[in-house]
């Protein structure tokens, strides 16, 4: 089956400290990634994609690479900000599965002043 | 532009009463649907999902149940509430057709606390 397991947080930085949370799958088939962030108390919201391999999504400063040899999507900011703090989860989705996706756990991310 | 609605954000039940939650897509036509949970500190699980209206396939069985009675509307409902029945519902959808298929597109999310 399809699976998605990203590095446990929680993850606490300082501001302008550099960002990475890991990401890899396990897929049947050949699947788009994604990034999706999570403010306290909202729903999901996208933050970056890619749908073949060496593409690199971007978006606020993020930015992941889809890694096909190792099966990987990790997520990396230069410089993370207090407003970066929330839950980011990654995520796999096989177009012929009726746009189902497949999350990891997601990773808590808190960063201070 | 699209916008997805749930109400209500925030609801407290006793055990053992009804449940009704609603979700409403704006700005697009025949989507898939989705609803999850999100149990506290945890991730998604996808309970029900919906391809069409009438069309309803449930990934985990449990107390709860879904409907679609229109296009663009689906309900997430249960007879009687469980504590475990607690946590953070999200409703999303997606494009069937075309491009951008393989993106999600989630609401606000109800809060529920079942006491």
């Amino acid at each position: 089956g399809n699976s998605v397991t990203q590095m446990e947080g929680p993850v606490t930085l300082s501001e302008e400290a550099f960002l990475t949370i890991n990401c890899t799958y396990t897929a049947t088939g050949y699947p788009s990634l994604f990034w999706y962030v999570q403010y306290p108390g909202e729903g999901l919201q996208l933050l970056l994609k890619a749908t073949k391999a060496d593409d690199k999504g971007s978006n606020k400063g993020f930015e992941a690479t889809y890694r096909k040899e190792t099966t990987s999507f990790h997520l990396e900011k230069g410089s993370v900000q207090v407003s970066d703090s929330a839950v980011y989860f990654c995520a796999l989705t096989l177009n012929t599965n009726a746009g189902k996706s497949t999350f990891g756990d997601g990773t808590t991310l808190t960063v201070k002043p | 532009s699209q916008t997805i609605h749930q109400w209500p954000a925030t609801l407290v039940q006793p055990v053992g009463s009804p449940l009704s939650l609603e979700c409403t897509v704006e700005g697009t036509s025949n989507p898939n649907l989705y609803w999850y949970r999100q149990a506290a500190g945890r991730g998604l699980q996808l309970l029900f999902y919906s391809v069409g209206i009438g069309q309803i396939s449930s990934e985990v069985p449990q107390n709860l149940s879904a409907s679609r009675p229109q296009d663009r509307q689906f309900i997430l409902s249960s007879k009687k509430l469980l504590l475990s029945d607690s946590g953070f519902y999200l409703c999303a959808w997606s494009v069937k057709q075309g491009v951008g298929t393989d993106t999600q597109y989630f609401g606000p999310g109800t809060r529920l606390t079942v006491l």
